[in-house]
């Protein structure tokens, strides 16, 4: 089944212990994104990826890092975790060539990061 | 500055029909898509429109006109599953897509 699996889906963490979402995608997708989503503010883009080894800065990257040295997988690493990170967070992937994009992106089931 | 906007928030009843409306200002365009997201879950795309009209699929179509930078997506036959938030996107001159906050639609009998 193509899917995009995201772990692990609830986290509750302290203030400042590093931490690691992980996003791993079989549809050897060339784009991958991460988002995080708040009430009211919708989708806020985080860090994307055109392929291996390419990352780039979204709208909100502060306190947020990103690899992609492997196509299928894109982990988010939170090095100090701060309440302000309290979100759901999204993990997508779509293939990245315009013409061939007409399906969107395939998102992963969320994660919901609580920081104490 | 890139800005989506959609209602916030839309009743209808079980069976009728309903409009969503969405206006967008971006750096350029390549496509607009429609998602639907149930609360907590992942969004899951419902439509994407590039050229000027109407596109159906099923009880749901979506419109789109560039020049007026609008789009509406059009639910008929409603169903109580289609509680949900509704999120338009506009992919810009970039290639990344720009989101609306959403809009919730609440279903009663």
């Amino acid at each position: 089944e193509a899917q995009v699996t995201q772990n692990p889906r609830y986290l509750i963490t302290v203030t400042g212990k590093k931490l690691t979402v992980t996003c791993s995608q079989n549809m050897n997708h060339e784009y991958m994104s991460w988002y995080r989503q708040d009430p009211g503010l919708g989708l806020r883009q985080i860090y994307y990826s055109m392929n291996v080894e390419v990352t780039d800065k979204g709208d909100v990257p502060e306190g947020y890092k990103v690899s992609r040295k492997e196509k299928r997988n894109f982990p988010l690493i939170l090095e100090s975790p701060s309440p302000n990170q309290t979100s759901l967070y999204f993990c997508a992937s779509s293939l990245s060539t315009p013409d061939r994009d007409l399906g969107g992106y395939t998102f992963g089931s969320g994660t919901r990061l609580t920081v104490v | 500055g890139q800005n989506i906007d959609q209602p916030t928030e839309m009743t209808a009843t079980e069976g009728a029909i309903v409009q969503i409306n969405c206006t967008y200002q971006t750096s350029g365009f390549n496509g607009l898509f429609w998602y639907q997201q149930h609360a907590g879950e992942a969004p899951t795309f419902l439509s994407y429109n590039v050229l000027d009209g109407l596109e159906e699929k099923g009880r749901f179509s979506s419109f789109l006109s560039r020049s007026k930078g609008y789009s509406y997506l059009l639910l008929k036959e409603l169903q109580m599953k289609d509680s949900a938030s509704y999120l338009c996107a506009v992919r810009d001159s970039n290639y990344q897509l720009i989101w609306g906050a959403g809009t919730k639609l609440i279903i009663k009998p």
